[in-house]
Protein backbone atom coordinates (compact mmCIF):
# COMPACT_ATOMS: atom_id res chain seq x y z
CA UNK A 1 0.00 0.00 0.00
CA UNK A 2 1.08 3.58 -0.89
CA UNK A 3 1.58 5.74 1.90
CA UNK A 4 1.84 9.38 2.54
CA UNK A 5 3.17 10.42 6.36
CA UNK A 6 2.84 13.86 7.15
CA UNK A 7 4.80 15.08 10.15
CA UNK A 8 2.32 16.14 12.75
CA UNK A 9 -1.18 15.54 12.79
CA UNK A 10 -1.92 19.06 15.29
CA UNK A 11 0.30 22.54 15.26
CA UNK A 12 -0.11 25.05 16.86
CA UNK A 13 2.00 28.31 16.04
CA UNK A 14 1.88 31.93 16.47
CA UNK A 15 1.27 35.11 13.90
CA UNK A 16 4.65 35.88 12.14
CA UNK A 17 6.49 32.29 13.07
CA UNK A 18 8.17 30.17 9.61
CA UNK A 19 6.41 26.78 9.99
CA UNK A 20 7.35 23.87 8.11
CA UNK A 21 4.95 20.97 7.01
CA UNK A 22 6.95 17.47 5.78
CA UNK A 23 5.60 14.73 3.70
CA UNK A 24 7.20 11.83 3.18
CA UNK A 25 5.91 9.41 0.22
CA UNK A 26 6.99 5.29 0.32
CA UNK A 27 6.44 4.69 -3.26
CA UNK A 28 9.15 6.70 -5.67
CA UNK A 29 6.01 9.16 -6.88
CA UNK A 30 7.26 11.77 -9.26
CA UNK A 31 4.50 13.48 -8.30
CA UNK A 32 3.71 15.93 -4.54
CA UNK A 33 1.03 18.31 -3.98
CA UNK A 34 0.23 20.16 -1.48
CA UNK A 35 -3.64 20.93 -0.67
CA UNK A 36 -6.04 23.29 1.80
CA UNK A 37 -8.94 22.54 3.34
CA UNK A 38 -11.19 24.81 4.50
CA UNK A 39 -14.82 24.75 5.70
CA UNK A 40 -17.11 25.82 2.65
CA UNK A 41 -14.01 26.07 0.35
CA UNK A 42 -13.12 22.15 -0.17
CA UNK A 43 -9.71 21.44 -1.46
CA UNK A 44 -7.37 24.27 -2.94
CA UNK A 45 -4.47 23.30 -4.39
CA UNK A 46 -1.39 25.18 -3.63
CA UNK A 47 1.45 24.04 -5.52
CA UNK A 48 2.87 20.67 -7.06
CA UNK A 49 5.33 19.30 -7.96
CA UNK A 50 6.56 16.87 -10.70
CA UNK A 51 10.16 15.74 -9.81
CA UNK A 52 13.12 16.73 -7.32
CA UNK A 53 14.04 20.63 -7.13
CA UNK A 54 10.83 21.41 -9.71
CA UNK A 55 7.83 23.58 -8.36
CA UNK A 56 4.77 24.77 -10.21
CA UNK A 57 2.43 26.75 -8.34
CA UNK A 58 -0.82 25.92 -7.35
CA UNK A 59 -4.34 28.08 -7.12
CA UNK A 60 -3.27 29.86 -4.01
CA UNK A 61 0.40 29.78 -3.57
CA UNK A 62 0.40 33.32 -2.00
CA UNK A 63 2.06 33.13 1.54
CA UNK A 64 3.95 29.70 1.06
CA UNK A 65 7.00 27.98 -1.07
CA UNK A 66 7.88 24.40 -1.19
CA UNK A 67 10.80 22.49 -1.02
CA UNK A 68 11.52 19.54 -2.85
CA UNK A 69 15.07 18.30 -2.42
CA UNK A 70 14.54 14.38 -2.29
CA UNK A 71 11.93 12.63 -4.28
CA UNK A 72 10.29 11.32 -1.37
CA UNK A 73 10.48 14.35 0.81
CA UNK A 74 8.20 17.74 0.21
CA UNK A 75 8.06 20.36 2.20
CA UNK A 76 5.39 22.95 2.68
CA UNK A 77 6.98 26.39 4.31
CA UNK A 78 4.79 29.48 5.43
CA UNK A 79 7.40 31.83 5.74
CA UNK A 80 5.21 34.19 8.09
CA UNK A 81 2.66 32.34 9.21
CA UNK A 82 -0.87 34.28 9.52
CA UNK A 83 -4.30 33.67 11.18
CA UNK A 84 -5.80 33.20 7.63
CA UNK A 85 -3.34 29.91 7.19
CA UNK A 86 -5.51 28.16 10.07
CA UNK A 87 -6.40 25.53 8.36
CA UNK A 88 -5.98 21.32 7.49
CA UNK A 89 -3.23 20.48 5.10
CA UNK A 90 -3.32 18.22 2.92
CA UNK A 91 -0.11 16.34 0.83
CA UNK A 92 -0.64 14.16 -1.89
CA UNK A 93 1.53 11.63 -4.48
CA UNK A 94 0.64 10.32 -7.64
CA UNK A 95 2.99 8.38 -10.07
CA UNK A 96 3.89 10.40 -13.09
CA UNK A 97 1.87 8.97 -16.53
CA UNK A 98 -1.20 7.37 -14.14
CA UNK A 99 -4.20 8.87 -13.90
CA UNK A 100 -5.68 10.96 -11.27
CA UNK A 101 -7.56 8.71 -9.05
CA UNK A 102 -4.11 7.50 -8.37
CA UNK A 103 -3.88 10.13 -6.58
CA UNK A 104 -2.87 9.17 -2.97
CA UNK A 105 -3.30 11.16 0.41
CA UNK A 106 -2.05 11.65 3.40
CA UNK A 107 -3.99 12.02 6.67
CA UNK A 108 -3.32 15.68 6.98
CA UNK A 109 -1.66 18.71 9.18
CA UNK A 110 -4.14 20.96 11.51
CA UNK A 111 -2.39 24.12 11.54
CA UNK A 112 -3.55 26.53 13.88
CA UNK A 113 -2.40 29.73 13.78
CA UNK A 114 -2.74 32.07 17.29
CA UNK B 1 -15.00 32.00 -10.36
CA UNK B 2 -15.29 28.20 -8.95
CA UNK B 3 -14.98 25.81 -11.54
CA UNK B 4 -16.97 22.87 -9.82
CA UNK B 5 -19.85 23.26 -7.75
CA UNK B 6 -21.11 21.07 -5.33
CA UNK B 7 -24.20 23.23 -3.96
CA UNK B 8 -25.81 21.54 -1.05
CA UNK B 9 -23.23 21.20 1.67
CA UNK B 10 -25.22 18.60 3.67
CA UNK B 11 -27.51 15.92 2.93
CA UNK B 12 -29.09 13.27 5.23
CA UNK B 13 -30.11 9.98 4.44
CA UNK B 14 -31.79 7.14 5.73
CA UNK B 15 -29.98 3.86 6.17
CA UNK B 16 -31.07 1.69 3.09
CA UNK B 17 -32.30 4.46 0.85
CA UNK B 18 -30.72 6.17 -2.11
CA UNK B 19 -28.42 8.99 -1.77
CA UNK B 20 -27.72 11.12 -4.53
CA UNK B 21 -24.83 13.76 -4.53
CA UNK B 22 -24.88 16.79 -7.20
CA UNK B 23 -22.24 18.28 -9.12
CA UNK B 24 -21.93 21.40 -11.30
CA UNK B 25 -18.61 22.37 -13.56
CA UNK B 26 -18.50 25.59 -15.24
CA UNK B 27 -15.25 24.65 -17.90
CA UNK B 28 -15.89 22.62 -20.66
CA UNK B 29 -12.38 21.48 -21.28
CA UNK B 30 -12.95 19.14 -17.91
CA UNK B 31 -13.28 15.60 -19.58
CA UNK B 32 -12.68 13.68 -16.41
CA UNK B 33 -14.51 13.38 -13.01
CA UNK B 34 -13.51 12.41 -10.23
CA UNK B 35 -15.53 11.49 -7.04
CA UNK B 36 -13.55 11.21 -3.47
CA UNK B 37 -14.82 10.22 0.01
CA UNK B 38 -13.37 11.63 3.22
CA UNK B 39 -13.74 10.71 6.57
CA UNK B 40 -12.88 13.36 9.37
CA UNK B 41 -9.11 12.64 10.67
CA UNK B 42 -7.91 11.07 7.14
CA UNK B 43 -7.10 12.34 3.75
CA UNK B 44 -9.36 11.45 1.23
CA UNK B 45 -9.76 8.31 -0.81
CA UNK B 46 -11.04 8.22 -4.40
CA UNK B 47 -13.97 6.15 -4.78
CA UNK B 48 -14.99 6.80 -8.57
CA UNK B 49 -14.27 8.48 -11.50
CA UNK B 50 -15.93 8.89 -15.11
CA UNK B 51 -14.57 10.23 -18.49
CA UNK B 52 -16.43 12.22 -20.87
CA UNK B 53 -16.58 9.40 -23.28
CA UNK B 54 -19.21 7.65 -20.82
CA UNK B 55 -22.05 8.63 -19.81
CA UNK B 56 -22.35 6.24 -16.57
CA UNK B 57 -20.13 4.46 -14.84
CA UNK B 58 -20.88 1.73 -11.74
CA UNK B 59 -18.96 0.16 -9.25
CA UNK B 60 -21.00 -1.61 -6.85
CA UNK B 61 -23.53 0.63 -4.43
CA UNK B 62 -21.79 3.39 -6.03
CA UNK B 63 -22.90 4.80 -9.91
CA UNK B 64 -21.75 8.05 -11.10
CA UNK B 65 -23.78 9.72 -13.93
CA UNK B 66 -22.53 12.52 -16.64
CA UNK B 67 -24.31 14.97 -18.56
CA UNK B 68 -22.16 16.72 -20.65
CA UNK B 69 -24.75 19.29 -21.90
CA UNK B 70 -25.58 20.10 -19.00
CA UNK B 71 -22.75 20.28 -17.26
CA UNK B 72 -23.56 18.31 -14.24
CA UNK B 73 -22.73 14.40 -12.73
CA UNK B 74 -24.06 13.10 -9.76
CA UNK B 75 -23.03 9.99 -7.26
CA UNK B 76 -26.10 7.56 -6.42
CA UNK B 77 -25.48 5.24 -3.69
CA UNK B 78 -27.57 2.46 -3.18
CA UNK B 79 -27.97 1.52 -0.72
CA UNK B 80 -26.86 3.95 2.05
CA UNK B 81 -25.36 2.49 5.15
CA UNK B 82 -24.10 4.29 8.10
CA UNK B 83 -20.17 3.73 7.32
CA UNK B 84 -20.89 5.93 4.11
CA UNK B 85 -21.45 8.97 6.31
CA UNK B 86 -18.82 11.13 4.74
CA UNK B 87 -17.85 14.32 3.08
CA UNK B 88 -17.72 13.95 -0.64
CA UNK B 89 -15.57 16.02 -3.08
CA UNK B 90 -16.24 16.00 -6.45
CA UNK B 91 -13.45 16.57 -8.83
CA UNK B 92 -12.66 17.53 -12.31
CA UNK B 93 -9.48 17.62 -14.87
CA UNK B 94 -8.66 18.38 -18.23
CA UNK B 95 -7.07 14.89 -19.10
CA UNK B 96 -6.35 11.72 -17.16
CA UNK B 97 -3.28 13.28 -15.92
CA UNK B 98 -4.31 16.69 -15.49
CA UNK B 99 -4.56 18.71 -11.61
CA UNK B 100 -7.44 17.82 -10.04
CA UNK B 101 -10.12 20.81 -9.28
CA UNK B 102 -12.38 19.91 -6.35
CA UNK B 103 -15.78 21.28 -5.18
CA UNK B 104 -16.24 22.29 -1.62
CA UNK B 105 -18.08 18.84 -0.65
CA UNK B 106 -21.48 17.47 0.56
CA UNK B 107 -21.24 15.77 3.77
CA UNK B 108 -23.76 12.57 4.03
CA UNK B 109 -25.18 11.88 6.95
CA UNK B 110 -26.78 8.01 7.16
CA UNK B 111 -28.89 7.45 9.93
CA UNK B 112 -29.63 3.72 11.16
Amino acid sequence: DVKVTQSSRYLVKRTGEKVFLECVQDMDHENMFWYRQDPGLGLRLIYFSYDVKMKEKGDIPEGYSVSREKKERFSLILESASTNQTSMYLCASSLSGTGVEKLFFGSGTQLSVL
Amino acid sequence: DQQVKQNSPSLSVQEGRISILNCDYTNSMFDYFLWYKKYPAEGPTFLISISSIKDKNEDGRFTVFLNKSAKHLSLHIVPSQPGDSAVYFCAASVGSQGNLIFGKGTKLSVKP
